[in-house]
């Protein structure tokens, strides 16, 4: 089976603008959860999806936002982006046995 | 109190030796609990997973849990050079919440 898949790998941005980043989870499973990853904060957990709908939540502020479609594959937007954006955005995908499978991540920098 | 808690590092073992990774957890109720491992400029990727108390091994790999002590450890053994990583402990079930909330990390270094 293939991999999970982010795209784009890399992004640069400027403070104010948004962004959209999507995930192909890995075939067959429904759950696609979000995390972002800094230097001081770590591993984040942002949101999770399931069958297209929001299912569990972090404590990020509503900048951050999120969808999943029908046929799994997840996107999430950042809105008025700032400069503590800027991290390494993972996604992860499950199948039901709870373990989770990690994408190679979307590097994001806000200028 | 950080719901879960590793030791940073940087730990630093000789290869061939046995690595030994800790982790602990505020919440009593955690269900799962999973250890990854993450290169530098990488994803994270899943090593192992436990669920139930005692010792799981897989290849050189021993995951390690006491739930009453609310405690999970990682050991590696026979060493290698390409073992050095950051070593992510993470739990499920915090708070009865289905998201992973992982620990800082500890960051691995194998000498040869």
């Amino acid at each position: 089976k293939a991999g999970v898949t982010q795209t784009p790998r890399y992004l640069i941005k400027t403070r104010g603008q948004q962004v959209t980043l999507s995930c192909s989870p890995i075939s067959g499973h429904r759950s696609v959860s979000w995390y972002q990853q800094t230097p001081g904060q770590g591993l984040q957990f942002l949101f999770e999806y399931f069958s297209e709908t929001q299912r569990n939540k972090g404590n990020f502020p509503g900048r951050f936002s999120g969808r999943q479609f029908s046929n799994s594959r997840s996107e999430m937007n950042v809105s008025t982006l700032e400069l503590g954006d800027s991290a390494l955005y993972l996604c992860a995908s499950e199948g039901g046995g709870e373990t989770q499978y990690f994408g190679p991540g979307t590097r994001l920098l806000v200028l | 109190q950080k719901e879960v808690e590793q030791n940073s590092g940087p730990l630093s073992v000789p290869e061939g030796a046995i690595a030994s990774l800790n982790c602990t957890y505020s919440d009593r109720g955690s269900q799962s609990f999973f250890w990854y491992r993450q290169y530098s400029g990488k994803s994270p990727e899943l090593i192992m997973f436990i669920y139930s108390n005692g010792d799981k091994e897989d290849g050189r790999f021993t995951a390690q849990l006491n739930k009453a002590s609310q405690y999970v450890s990682l050991l590696i053994r026979d060493s290698q050079p390409s073992d050095s990583a950051t070593y992510l402990c993470a739990v499920k079930g915090i708070q009865g919440a289905q998201k992973l909330v992982f620990g800082q990390g500890t960051r691995l270094t194998i000498n040869p």
